[in-house]
């Protein structure tokens, strides 16, 4: 199995909302990740998990806040977000050895995300 | 930036020509890769090339690396109308632990 999946497809959520995107693998990947991406521009890193630990936050603001409940699972849990943050939420593994970004990444479709 | 920098920004071609990109970077890295992204979905891996190789095949797709120029190019043959995507080139720097990815191509390929 060499699919990524995530939930929901879309969401649209208020300003006040708690909402959370989950991602999930079974292809036994130790390394996950979640970019952000505008439209017509390149993904953008958010976090990276190593190993179920927090290896990499690219600086994003505390109303995003990851979790890796285990190997298999990525969620990414959203609070008090702004218009702004509206984009494609995309989840991604790889094989954790050698520094896991040296390995060919496996995304999933994404979650369009529209906040009002 | 230390993002890879791509060219053309767009391209539109007809069914059976072949297609190149080029992307550049500006520091040493580890390995090159190019993705695939048709609209609104996600990411897909074409190919991987280490600094230490200079060309790489797959399918119709051939990958050229020069890291004295800092630069790669993927080229794709005999192009579909299923190729119709935008692709990206995507960095590891030597020291870096992060995939970085260029500003990408838009490939239109017309029946």
């Amino acid at each position: 199995d060499t699919e990524v999946t995530q939930t929901p497809k879309h969401l649209v959520m208020g300003m006040t909302n708690k909402k959370s995107l989950k991602c999930e693998q079974h292809m036994g990947h130790r390394a996950m990740y979640w970019y952000k991406q505008k439209a017509k521009k390149p993904p953008e890193l958010m976090f990276v998990y190593s190993y179920e630990k927090l290896s990499i936050n690219e600086s994003v603001p505390s109303r995003f806040s990851p979790e890796c409940p285990n190997s298999s699972l990525l969620n990414l849990h959203l609070h008090a977000l702004q218009p702004e943050d509206s984009a494609l939420y995309l989840c991604a593994s790889s094989q954790a050895n050698m520094g896991g970004a040296r390995n060919e990444q496996y995304f999933g479709p994404g979650t369009r995300l529209t906040v009002t | 930036s230390q993002q890879g920098e791509e060219d053309p920004q767009a391209l539109s071609i007809q069914e059976g020509e072949n297609a190149t990109m080029n992307c550049s970077y500006k520091t040493s890295i580890n390995n090159l890769q190019w993705y695939r992204q048709n609209s609104g979905r996600g990411l897909v891996h074409l190919i991987l090339i280490r600094s230490n190789e200079r060309e790489k095949h797959s399918g119709r797709l051939r990958v050229t690396l020069d890291t004295s120029k800092k630069s790669s190019s993927l080229l794709i043959t005999a192009s579909r109308a299923a190729d119709t995507a935008s692709y990206f080139c995507a960095t590891t720097f030597t020291f870096g632990s992060r995939l970085t990815f260029g500003e990408g191509t838009q490939l239109t390929v017309n029946p």
